[in-house]
């Protein structure tokens, strides 16, 4: 299967200060990238869908000035969690995807812990 | 109310038993998938399917179109198949829809 890496693995950050999440797909290329986050003992929610070069679409209620989302070549996407609080502390999991859902098979990054103090 | 629900949503059995963790989803999909998420949080998908059956060693795997049902079988239970067993449609061409989970812990 494809190999698919998160960079950090796990991340403790101060209130206020701003987190970088690296997502690579190490061995196809990503034209669609999704973007989830899991509280805990619940279900993976979408964030948002990023295609390469083109500005992300956001979920209802997600707010698109906190969560910056770059996905500027087909290996790589980042999100960046600015001005972060407490209540962002959650599981982040990228989802890189060469296309249509129906043709191919779905991948997830081993995700990401964020504890914001 | 979630368009995916799955039950039950816990569910402990002893090492050896047959599993079934079942799914049903309320609006029309073009498919549907099976995920294992492991204790760490890393996801594997174990199957995606739009009719039918698929079959992968012990996990069997079933979808209802008509009746809007999926089922997750697994046989001959091991320990290590202790994870959280999640469903998701696919509506459209891109949009998942994720049920809650299943979490199965198999004692040996």
């Amino acid at each position: 299967g494809a190999v698919v890496s998160q960079h950090p693995s796990w991340v403790i950050c101060k209130s206020g200060t701003s987190v970088k999440i690296e997502c690579r797909s190490l061995d196809f290329q990503a034209t669609t990238m999704f973007w989830y986050r899991q509280f805990p003992k619940q279900s993976l929610m979408l964030m948002a869908t990023s295609n390469e070069g083109s500005k992300a679409t956001y979920e209802q209620g997600v707010e698109k000035d906190k969560f910056l989302i770059n996905h500027a070549s087909l290996t790589l996407s980042t999100l960046t969690v600015t001005s972060a609080h407490p209540e962002d502390s959650s599981f982040y999991i990228c989802s890189p995807s060469t296309g249509s859902l129906i043709t191919y098979e779905q991948y997830f990054g081993p995700g990401t812990r964020l504890t914001v103090t | 109310k979630n368009e995916v629900e799955q039950s039950p949503q816990n569910l402990t059995a002893q090492e050896g038993e047959f599993i079934t963790i079942n799914c049903s989803y309320s609006v029309g999909i073009s498919a549907l998938h099976w995920l294992q998420q492991h204790p760490g949080g890393g996801i594997v998908s174990l199957f995606m399917l739009s009719s039918g059956k698929k079959k992968h060693g012990r996990l069997i795997a079933t979808i209802n179109i008509q009746e809007k049902h999926s089922s997750l079988h697994i046989t001959a239970s091991h320990p290590r198949d202790s994870a959280v067993y999640i469903c998701a449609s696919i509506q459209g061409a891109q949009k998942l829809v994720f049920g809650q989970g299943t979490r199965l812990t198999i004692n040996p």
